[in-house]
């Protein structure tokens, strides 16, 4: 049973600072993963994918990959009340055909 | 950017009707689109693959009687619930993957509410 765990929170971090969000995988074989926010009642817009160990950085947010860890995280930087909303944490493999599996998601409160 | 458009947004229907959600890649082809499920303060859950030109693969418990998929063309996935139940109501969301690339874009979603 391939699986993504995340911590449903809330994550609560008052504006300006620096949240934190993780995500961790079961299946070793996975190489793509991708960090998308959902607010409240709509669909998933996608933030970041990322394929490599390491960081990646795009405005304020940073992805962090560590394979060997099974680890993904996220990284947003001058938290803004805006960036409030669910993160969900992707992870792609293939068994037949290709796939996402979802993490349930952390939800994030920027506090203004 | 990749635009997916889904309709219709919302439907209202009465138990036991069907009831067709549209998923259109606009500015993309896409060979593969996904169908997900999501349910109040739960992650997706994805219901179903579909690939143009052949029938849809199906996630383990997910009736396929019920939840008929078809992918016509390389821009349009449909989505009918037939006779559709009260627990059948949920957020549906449809999502496509671009030729050549792994990132999938996803519909506005479709809130459907089964009286």
């Amino acid at each position: 049973q391939k699986e993504v765990e995340q911590n449903s929170g809330p994550l609560s971090v008052p504006e300006g600072a620096i949240a934190s969000l993780n995500c961790t995988y079961s299946d070793r074989g996975s190489q793509s993963f991708f960090w998308y926010r959902q607010y409240s009642g709509k669909s998933p817009e996608l933030i970041m994918s990322i394929y490599s160990n390491g960081d990646k950085e795009d405005g304020r947010f940073t992805a962090q990959l560590n394979k060997a860890s099974q680890y993904v995280s996220l990284l947003i930087r001058d938290s803004q009340p805006s960036d409030s909303a669910t993160y969900l944490c992707a992870v792609s493999y293939t068994s037949g055909t290709y796939k996402y599996i979802f993490g349930t998601g952390t939800r994030l409160k920027v506090l203004a | 950017g990749a635009v997916v458009s889904q309709h219709p947004s919302r439907v209202i229907c009465k138990s036991g009707t069907s009831v067709k959600i549209e998923c259109r890649s606009l500015d993309f082809q896409a060979t593969t689109m996904f169908w997900y499920r999501q349910f109040p303060k739960q992650s997706l859950m994805l219901m179903a693959t579909s690939n143009e030109g052949s029938k849809a693969t199906y996630e383990q418990g997910v009736e396929k009687d019920k939840f008929l998929i078809n992918h016509a063309s390389l821009t349009l996935s449909t989505l009918t619930v037939t006779s559709a139940h009260p627990e059948d109501s949920s957020f549906y969301i449809c999502s496509a993957l671009p030729a050549g690339t792994d990132i999938q874009y996803f519909g506005a979603g479709t809130r459907l509410s089964v009286l």
